[in-house]
């Protein structure tokens, strides 16, 4: 199952609101997981099964979609949340990640 | 302190191989199914392999299988990856994490770098 994100990049400003996106080739349900990677940091694990978020995560991460389109929205953004974002489905093997979203902040 | 620590990596010459170990502290590692994920320069990650909990169970991507060897030394709290017949391709960072009842996965090392170059 091939996981397509977009965009590349987003550039956006402190306290901006941030969509992310992320299409699968094939119907996965809801099997899908949102992470943050920070530059030379492990990956972090925000959101599982589309919506859910993960212990410790901020309430500004939510997650939305089912079937091949999924969103990943940050409501407000923080300095912090300079990251690349992965989506990552385990409807299927092989497990299978999208190219990632660059977020930037301005 | 719970914590997925890689070592291993390095610099290798195309043809040659590698051991890979990730040892976890702070949590009962026999409980969790173990995973290697890696990131080349300038790619997303890719999903390497997968250890089941009692080790016996193992998954391999295609572009890996027949070179690459996963296994778990429960009692040292160990994950490994044999990497043989290394190419070009296989450089990256190398990732550890856990994951348990689902394939998504809460914990994850920080990493360790293989280079495949002559």
């Amino acid at each position: 199952i091939v996981l397509t994100q977009s965009p590349a990049t987003l550039s956006l400003s402190p306290g901006q609101g941030a969509t992310l996106s992320c299409r699968a080739s094939q119907r996965i349900s809801i099997y899908l997981a949102w992470y943050q990677q920070k530059p030379g940091q492990a990956p972090r694990l925000l959101i599982y099964d589309a919506s859910k978020r993960a212990t410790g995560i901020p309430a500004r991460f939510s997650g939305s979609g089912s079937g091949t389109d999924f969103t990943l929205t940050i409501s407000s953004l923080e300095p912090e949340d300079c990251a690349v974002y992965y989506c990552q489905q385990r409807s299927e093997w092989p497990l299978t990640f999208g190219g990632g979203t660059k977020v930037e902040i301005k | 302190e719970v914590q997925l620590l890689e070592s291993g990596g390095g610099l290798v010459q195309p043809g040659g191989s590698l051991s890979l170990s990730c040892a976890a502290s702070g949590f009962t590692f026999g409980i969790y199914a173990m995973t290697w994920v890696r990131r080349a320069p300038g790619k997303g990650l890719e999903w390497v392999s997968t250890i089941r909990e009692n080790g016996v169970n193992t998954y391999y991507a295609d572009s890996v299988k027949g070179r690459f060897t996963i296994s778990r030394d429960n009692s040292a709290k160990t994950l490994y990856l044999q990497v043989d017949s290394l190419r070009a391709e296989d450089t990256a960072i190398y990732y550890c994490a856990r994951s348990r009842d689902t394939w998504y996965f809460d914990l994850w090392g920080r990493g360790t770098l293989v280079t495949v170059s002559s």
